[in-house]
């Protein structure tokens, strides 16, 4: 059974950093291509980015508003999956979800981890 | 870059009747392999999104055939052929044939029960 499990969330200040970490079980972690989604308090979902394997590259891609402030990465050894998130703003407040990456599709999903950026 | 619509924004629907979702893309979903990369997920109160159906009319393992998935090219329908407690939630449209711009979300279809 496919798991994913975040965490590092919590609450930082604007211009502050976070890395979050996102373990993986049940599928071979070093073929998969990842992403990061995440949904604003009371708001839809929005992709940050995504990694590829590294046997395809593991070359990673990024949304507009995060891109240059965000660096995703991973450690198949682990099977972890991490999105490190400097230069953070009041509009980054949302839950964090690592999802899988299937048929060019967020096909599985972790429970999320709440980050919040305030003074 | 692509833009997702869906309507409505809000479906009541009473218990036992069908439901329809309307999903939107700016620009033609089919991949340069053929494919269409349109796909729908269902977030209940407070869970983590769930995909439902894949390549616009594939559903995911454990998916009741209660959901289907229609459409091509830039129109696509989510319907759920009788509506259930359980089916409350928001529902998502997502694209994902136009890269570097990655996942476009729709802005959500809330479905609760009348």
């Amino acid at each position: 059974e496919v798991h994913l499990v975040e965490s590092g969330g919590g609450l930082v200040k604007p211009g502050g950093s976070l890395r979050l970490s996102c373990v993986v079980s049940g599928f071979t972690f070093s073929n998969a291509w990842m992403s990061w989604v995440r949904q604003a308090p009371g708001k839809g979902l929005e992709w940050v980015g995504r990694i590829k394997s590294k046997i395809d590259g593991g070359t990673t891609d990024y949304a507009a508003p995060v891109k240059g402030r965000f660096t995703i990465s991973r450690d198949d050894s682990k099977n972890t999956l991490f999105l490190q998130m400097n230069s953070l703003e009041t509009e980054d407040t949302a839950v964090y979800y690592c999802t899988t990456f299937g048929d060019l599709s967020p096909d599985y999903w972790g429970q999320g981890t709440l980050v919040t950026v305030s003074s | 870059d692509v833009v997702m619509t869906q309507s409505p924004l809000s479906l009541p629907v009473t218990l036992g009747q069908p439901a329809s979702i309307s999903c939107r893309s700016s620009q033609s979903l089919v991949y340069s392999d053929g494919n269409t990369y349109l796909s729908w997920f269902q977030q209940r109160p407070g869970q983590s999104p769930r995909r439902l159906i894949y390549r616009v009319s594939n559903r995911d393992s454990g998916v009741p055939d209660t959901f289907s998935g229609s459409g091509s090219g830039t129109d696509f329908t989510l319907k759920i052929s009788r509506v259930e407690a359980e089916h409350v939630g928001v529902y998502y449209c997502v694209q994902g044939t136009h890269w570097p711009q990655g996942f476009t979300f729709g802005p959500g279809t809330k479905v609760d029960i009348k």
